[in-house]
């Protein structure tokens, strides 16, 4: 069975600095996608950045990357330069071959001034 | 390009009624997934819809029901509300290039609050 698991529920972050959220993963899809999805107060969400399995580099998207480890089955996203807007709920998930997208139980980003 | 669009923003309903929520996908895109989001939970996957046929499914059951539309839009039905229902429904769109390969990016609506009562 696919599983998402996002072990911190809350970060806090100084302004202009990095932080690294956390997500590992579980399948036996050989093929599958991750994403990363933002969530402000106001409830849409935000795609922030995607890495496909076969994907060979570490997907970057701005002040955004995943930290793909495939063996660790993890998919850490990083943060550079946090800015006061990044204040939201980070999701991770995953979408497999069954065309089933699980997501993670979230972790709330605060970043401090 | 327009973005993923939902109708309406919110609703109240009671229990026991029935609703539709529609969503409108991003342009080029020809996948709908639904999704419903309780209060302080990650998103639940309910189905998705390639080519008006569903393709996949989660733990929902058969109350939830969908259609796709041959623009590509969609509803998500709900039939015998209960209150659990009570929570925020988001769609979401994507392009599949066949049915093996829809593992691409999923962009979503702002989602319609709906509350059962």
């Amino acid at each position: 069975a696919q599983k998402i698991t996002q072990t911190q529920p809350g970060m806090f972050v100084q302004e202009k600095e990095a932080v690294t959220l956390d997500c590992t993963y579980d399948t036996s899809d050989p093929s599958y996608g991750l994403f990363w999805y933002k969530q402000p107060s106001s409830g849409e969400m935000i795609f922030l950045i995607y890495q496909g399995s076969y994907d060979q580099q570490n997907a970057t998207e701005g002040r955004y990357s995943l930290n793909f480890q495939k063996a660790r089955k993890s998919a850490n996203l990083v943060i550079s330069a946090s800015q006061l807007g990044d204040s939201a709920m980070y999701f991770c998930a995953m979408i497999g071959g069954g065309f089933k997208t699980i997501f993670g139980a979230g972790t709330r980003l605060f970043v401090k001034a | 390009e327009t973005g993923v669009t939902q109708s309406p923003t919110h609703l109240i309903k009671t229990r026991g009624q029935q609703v539709t929520l529609r969503c409108s996908s991003q342009s080029g895109h020809n996948t709908v997934s639904w999704y419903q989001q309780a209060l302080g939970q990650g998103p639940q996957f309910i189905f998705q819809y390639y080519r008006e046929e569903e393709n996949g499914r989660g733990n929902f059951p058969p109350r939830f029901s969908g259609l796709q539309f041959p623009n590509y839009s969609s509803e998500l039905n709900v039939n015998a509300l209960e209150l659990d229902d009570s929570a925020l429904y988001l769609c979401a769109s994507s392009f599949t290039l066949a049915l093996l390969g829809g593992l691409g990016e999923q962009f979503f609506g702002p989602g319609t609050r709906l509350t059962v009562l």
